[in-house]
């Protein structure tokens, strides 16, 4: 299972793109990686799913390079709502064998 | 689609009692459940995984007779804390993963804030 590494804390004001980087060095052939924001008390909340290169939504891009070690959540116009903690999950969600373990996570903080 | 709800939201309970949570995929069947903890400004704690039919898996340090889970069915899993004690106290949130759902991943409940007084 892959560990995962992020920022723990990131600050950021109204308005400005957000780019959080998750560091995955020992990433395995079928792992996925799996963005999830989550707000105090509350479940987490998927964002955006990725393999290998650039991946967009309505709410945030993830970036992933070649080598697949890292990836990047992108989120553009950040507002204060955005405020919350975000985390990169990395397994290989398609089999009964794969299972998610949390890293710290970034909480990410929005200024007005 | 992929919807999982979790109840109850929260709970109190008294030390020494026994607390149950459910957690039921609604627009998919859930092959696999998994169970976490979450203490204050931490990260999610895996307690066990469970597929449907078979007993569930539990991390280390888990107890596993403290900590019951039951997923009888595709779309249901429970986790009961039996004999709680305020050491129990904590949010509980399940994940499903399984077919029909719309990401290629995990869904999860809105969790469960367990206090034992």
């Amino acid at each position: 299972l892959a560990k995962t590494t992020q920022p723990i804390s990131m600050d950021s004001y109204e308005g400005q793109e957000v780019n959080i980087t998750c560091s995955h060095n020992n990433i395995a052939t079928n792992d996925y990686i799996t963005w999830y924001q989550q707000f105090p008390s509350q479940g987490p909340r998927f964002i955006i799913q990725g393999y290998k290169t650039k991946v967009t939504n309505e709410v945030a891009s993830l970036f992933i390079p070649a080598d697949r070690k890292s990836s990047t959540l992108s989120l553009p116009r950040v507002s204060l709502s955005d405020t919350a903690v975000y985390y990169c999950l990395v397994g290989e969600f398609n089999t009964n064998a794969g299972k998610s373990t949390f890293g710290d996570g970034t909480t990410l903080t929005v200024k007005p | 689609g992929a919807v999982v709800s979790q109840h109850p939201s929260w709970v109190i309970c008294k030390s020494g009692t026994s607390v149950k949570i459910e957690c039921r995929s609604l627009d998919f069947q859930a092959t696999t459940m998994f169970w976490y903890r979450q203490f204050p400004k931490q990260s999610l704690m895996l307690m066990a995984t469970s597929n449907e039919g078979s007993k569930a898996t539990y991390e280390q340090g888990v107890e596993k007779d403290k900590f019951l889970i039951n997923h009888a069915s595709l779309t249901l899993s429970t986790l009961t804390v039996t004999s709680a004690h305020p050491e129990d106290s904590s949010f509980y949130i399940c994940s499903a993963r399984g077919w029909g759902a719309r990401i290629y991943g995990y869904t999860f409940g809105s969790g469960t804030r367990l206090t034992v007084v």
